[in-house]
């Protein structure tokens, strides 16, 4: 099992530029989460999907989108990046109450 | 919006001295979940409490919930330097499904 895994790894973006990040999960799980990380603050919750088909607002969602594609792939889309969005995004995915973060990608918008 | 603060932010100690994290919450949690973050990794699951007093022990760690369910601590009996990163809290009320972190509390120790 891969469990939870995070493309790409590093991102360099202009402001303005377009981008997805792509997240798959081989655990069998229905929930799954994007997250950020900033300094000083912890994670944050963009999006989440309760299950296959569904999505829903997290704590900070704009200015990004998400597509649940199937079970095992939840993606989040920057349509116009900002210097604000420099930061470390996780994934994760849910099994009863326990969370399984990706590795992380490490953005940063110029 | 449920908020969870964490204390201290930063944690210097000398290998062998204890260490203690503390959480507390502005709403009653279902639950509280501690995650550990090494340096440049991901968070990773430590641990759930749910009964109001609860305490569970893992080796050095000891965690603890309040009775009221509004807090919750972290201690680790002499640190090591395999100890070292950022513990999170993490909580639940109500029937949310979501988690809401804690800003964390970076570990140094020093050998």
């Amino acid at each position: 099992n891969a469990g939870v895994t995070q493309t790409p790894k590093f991102q360099v973006l202009k402001t303005g530029q377009s981008m997805t990040l792509q997240c798959a999960q081989d655990m069998n799980h229905n929930s799954m989460y994007w997250y950020r990380q900033d300094p000083g603050m912890g994670l944050r919750l963009i999006y989440y999907s309760a299950s296959e088909g569904t999505t829903d607002k997290g704590e900070v969602p704009n200015g990004y989108n998400v597509s649940r594609l199937n079970k095992r792939e939840f993606s989040l889309r920057l349509e116009s990046a900002a210097p604000s969005q420099t930061s470390v995004y996780f994934c994760a995915s849910r099994f009863m109450d326990t969370q399984y973060f990706g590795p992380g990608t490490r953005l940063t918008v110029l | 919006g449920q908020q969870v603060m964490q204390i201290p932010q930063y944690q210097h100690v000398q290998e062998g001295e204890d260490f203690t994290t503390y959480c507390n919450s502005s709403t009653t949690l279902s639950n509280i979940q501690w995650y550990k973050q090494r340096p440049g990794g991901h968070p990773v699951f430590l641990i759930q409490l749910v009964k109001s007093g609860e305490v569970k022990k893992q080796k050095r760690l000891t965690f603890q919930f309040g009775e009221a369910k509004k807090n919750s601590s972290l201690h680790i009996t002499a640190t090591q330097t395999t100890d070292v990163g950022t513990y999170f809290c993490a909580g639940t009320s109500g029937s949310a499904r979501q988690l809401t972190f804690g800003s964390g509390t970076q570990l140094t120790v020093l050998p």
